[in-house]
């Protein structure tokens, strides 16, 4: 079965820096892997994902991903945040062939301040 | 489009009694459900997922039940509740094998006192 750690609990940053979201799994099939968003009292929005292919994948809003087989690691990144990117981050696996389960990680609350 | 409706949105509930939570989808046929559960500050636990009408397969041992009485139907039940049975619920489907990632409800939050 698959595992994913989340470093981070969580990560205070300023409006307009950088901030880096760790994550590793671990599976012994393949995988797809997720990022997902989830604001205060919503459910959650699928932020980006790795199916197959380039190993950086991005987001409409400026996230991107990057998928390290070796290191077993999928780390989200943003380059500049927005007071508007505060809120809790989860990353998730799904071996392919499993009905679509996914095994999320305990989750990481970005905190934006001016 | 698809959507997702999950209802209700919050539920005040007193211990020992019964539960009853509903999602459905549209716009698509044949989804596969889950139900998952989050904990206060802790990450989502898969409770049940069903890949077709009357197919629950339950993750954890535990106080809850799961149906499928339609295609895009999904409702997460409890005949006595737990306090350990408090918080925040989501119903989610995928189609296919799950590489287009899943559609989250809105959740319900319970809180059982």
């Amino acid at each position: 079965a698959q595992s994913v750690t989340q470093l981070d609990s969580q990560v205070p940053v300023f409006e307009e820096a950088p901030v880096e979201l760790r994550c590793n799994y671990s599976s012994s099939v393949s995988v797809y892997l997720f990022w997902y968003v989830q604001y205060p009292n919503q459910g959650l929005q699928l932020l980006l994902k790795y199916l197959s292919g380039s190993t950086l994948v991005e987001s409409i809003n400026g996230f991107e991903a990057e998928f390290n087989k070796s290191q077993t690691s999928f780390h989200l990144r943003k380059p500049s945040v927005h007071i508007s990117d505060t809120a809790e981050y989860f990353c998730a696996v799904s071996e392919v062939n499993s009905w679509g389960k996914l095994q999320f990680g305990a989750g990481t609350q970005v905190v934006v301040t001016p | 489009s698809q959507t997702i409706h999950q209802w209700p949105a919050t539920l005040v509930q007193p211990v020992g009694s019964p539960l009853s939570l509903e999602c459905t989808v549209e716009g698509t046929s044949n989804p596969n459900l889950y139900w998952y559960r989050q904990a206060a500050g802790r990450g989502l636990q898969l409770l049940f997922y069903s890949v077709g009408i009357g197919q629950i397969s339950s993750e954890v041992p535990q106080n809850l039940s799961a149906s499928r009485p339609q295609d895009r139907q999904f409702i997460l039940s409890s005949k006595k509740l737990l306090l350990s049975d408090s918080g925040f619920y989501l119903c989610a489907w995928t189609g296919g094998a799950g590489a287009y990632g899943y559609t989250f409800g809105s959740g319900t939050r319970l809180t059982v006192v």
